[in-house]
């Protein structure tokens, strides 16, 4: 079956606009995770949601970032007023809930110039 | 001090030999996970364990809850095996235990 999916795979654009990130979850999969990788760093923790329960969000660095997910598919973040230290990958992960194996997907390389 | 600590940071290694990769954290866990991130950024999960030992084709991974401490190692290295491996515990604690706290990585480098 299909994996995790994102899009798109590479985002670049302008100091200030706002941008949407895209994820795909694996059918079934209530739990889904969005973590950020900046070049040469571990990956961090941004928000988690499981099912229909309000998400944790308590990993977002600022009110210009959100998220939101409609039931248990799609999921997008939202970040706006790019910076430049937004500059990173964006990574989405599922998991059929919260105490299972982690699918991740292929990532969107975000580039604020 | 990172709650996850991986060693070493790089390593490099002819094919053949035999690897590990060590990972100590300092709080109570539910579980562990082992990742694997190719250049390109996909990220695979190897395995994820609470207790003992787990073994896929070549990789292994093991636990140490007492200690606190887990190895991933591979027997007969190849160079496909160059990526970065990520070790990253589950909490515990009953709020947030969903919640993955991630090390900062192994660049492993496999030469022929």
């Amino acid at each position: 079956g299909a994996g995790v999916s994102q899009s798109p795979s590479n985002k670049v654009t302008e100091k200030g606009k706002d941008v949407e990130l895209r994820c795909d979850p694996i059918s079934g999969h209530t739990a889904l995770y969005w973590y950020r990788q900046r070049l040469g760093q571990g990956l961090e923790f941004l928000i988690y949601f499981q099912g229909n329960s309000a998400p944790d969000k308590s990993g977002l660095p600022s009110d210009r970032f959100s998220a939101e997910r409609t039931g248990e598919s799609v999921s997008t973040l939202t970040i706006q007023r790019t910076q430049q230290e937004d500059s990173a990958v964006y990574l989405c992960a599922s998991s059929v809930d919260y105490n299972n194996e982690q699918f991740f997907g292929p990532g969107t390389r975000l580039t604020v110039l | 001090k990172n709650e996850v600590e991986q060693s070493p940071q790089n390593l490099t290694a002819q094919e053949g030999e035999f690897i590990t990769i060590n990972c100590s954290y300092s709080v109570g866990i539910s579980a562990l996970h082992w990742l694997q991130q190719h250049p390109g950024g996909g990220i695979v999960s190897l395995f994820m364990l609470s207790s003992g030992k787990k073994k896929h084709g070549r990789l292994i991974a093991t636990i140490n809850i007492q200690e606190k401490h887990s190895s991933l190692h591979i027997t007969a290295s190849h160079p496909r095996d160059s990526a970065v491996y990520i070790c990253a515990v589950r909490s515990r604690s009953g709020g947030s235990n969903y919640k993955l706290t991630f090390g900062k990585g192994t660049l492993l480098t496999v030469n022929p």
